[in-house]
C-alpha cells in the first residue's frame, strides 16, 4: 500500500543536529525526497537520493537510506532558527500509468536557542 | 531556475461561486502538472494529475466534475472549484515536472493558494 511514515515534531536547540525519520512502504520506488515547508508557502526540494545509494551529503544536509528496512532520515547539521518548518519525506510510486509522489504527514522542527 | 507560480495567492469566495487557480511554470517547459490539497497541519494529498492537451487523471475519492483541470499549454495548467462549498476552503498547490531536468522525477511546487468559501 502507499504509505509513508514520519514523527510529527522535533525540538533541537541552535546549534544541534537535527534528525528526522521516515519509512515508506513502495520498496520499487527509485527516488526518495525531503521537502522543506515553511508556514503558508508551498514546498521547497531540499535533496532526493536515488533507490541505489546509501548516502547523499549536500552541505549540511546528509541523508541516509536503509532500502532493507525501508527507513530514510535527514540530518541538518548545525541546525539554525530559519531551519524552523515542515519536513516531509516523499516516494515515488507509479501508479496509474503515472509517478506520483506520496507524502509523509511532515516533521514539524522547531528551534531554540 | 525551476520556478513555479500559482495565482492567486489568497482567494475568498462566496458558497456557490467559482475560482479558478492558475499555475505556471515560468522558465521551463512541463509536460505533467499535479494538483494537491492540503488541510492544516496534514500532508499534501494528489488530486489530479494533468497532462497538456489530453484530460487529467484524477484520484479516487476526487470528484473530476467539481475540481475542473485545464492544462492548455506546456507551462500553464488551471484549477477551477465549481459550486464551492466552505467544505472546499484549502491551501491548494500545484507542482510541475521539468521535462529537460536532470531528473524526470524532480517536481517544483508553486507557493500555495489559500482559498476560503464563506
Amino acid at each position: 500500500g502507499e504509505d509513508v511514515e514520519q514523527s510529527l515534531f522535533l525540538s533541537v536547540r541552535e546549534g544541534d543536529s537535527s534528525v528526522i525519520n521516515c519509512t515508506y512502504t513502495d520498496s520499487s520506488s527509485t527516488y526518495l525526497y525531503w521537502y522543506k515547508q515553511e508556514p503558508g508557502a508551498g514546498l521547497q526540494l531540499l535533496t532526493y537520493i536515488f533507490s541505489n545509494m546509501d548516502m547523499k551529503q549536500d552541505q549540511r544536509l546528509t541523508v541516509l537510506l536503509n532500502k532493507k528496512d525501508k527507513h530514510l532520515s535527514l540530518r541538518i547539521a548545525d541546525t539554525q532558527t530559519g531551519d524552523s518548518a515542515i519536513y516531509f519525506c516523499a516516494e515515488i510510486l507509479f501508479s496509474g500509468g503515472y509517478n506520483k509522489l506520496i507524502f509523509g504527514a511532515g516533521t514539524r522542527l522547531a528551534v531554540h536557542p | 531556475g525551476a520556478v513555479v507560480s500559482q495565482h492567486p495567492s489568497r482567494v475568498i469566495c462566496k458558497s456557490g461561486t467559482s475560482v479558478k487557480i492558475e499555475c505556471r511554470s515560468l522558465d521551463f517547459q512541463a509536460t505533467t502538472m499535479f494538483w494537491y490539497r492540503q488541510f492544516p497541519k496534514q500532508s499534501l494529498m494528489l488530486m489530479a494529475t494533468s497532462n497538456e492537451g489530453s484530460k487529467a487523471t484524477y484520484e479516487q475519492g476526487v470528484e473530476k466534475d467539481k475540481f475542473l483541470i485545464n492544462h492548455a499549454s506546456l507551462t500553464l495548467s488551471t484549477l477551477t472549484v465549481t459550486s464551492a462549498h466552505p467544505e472546499d476552503s484549502s491551501f491548494y498547490i500545484c507542482s510541475a515536472r521539468d521535462l529537460e531536468g536532470a531528473s524526470s522525477y524532480e517536481q517544483y511546487f508553486g507557493p500555495g493558494t489559500r482559498l476560503t468559501v464563506t
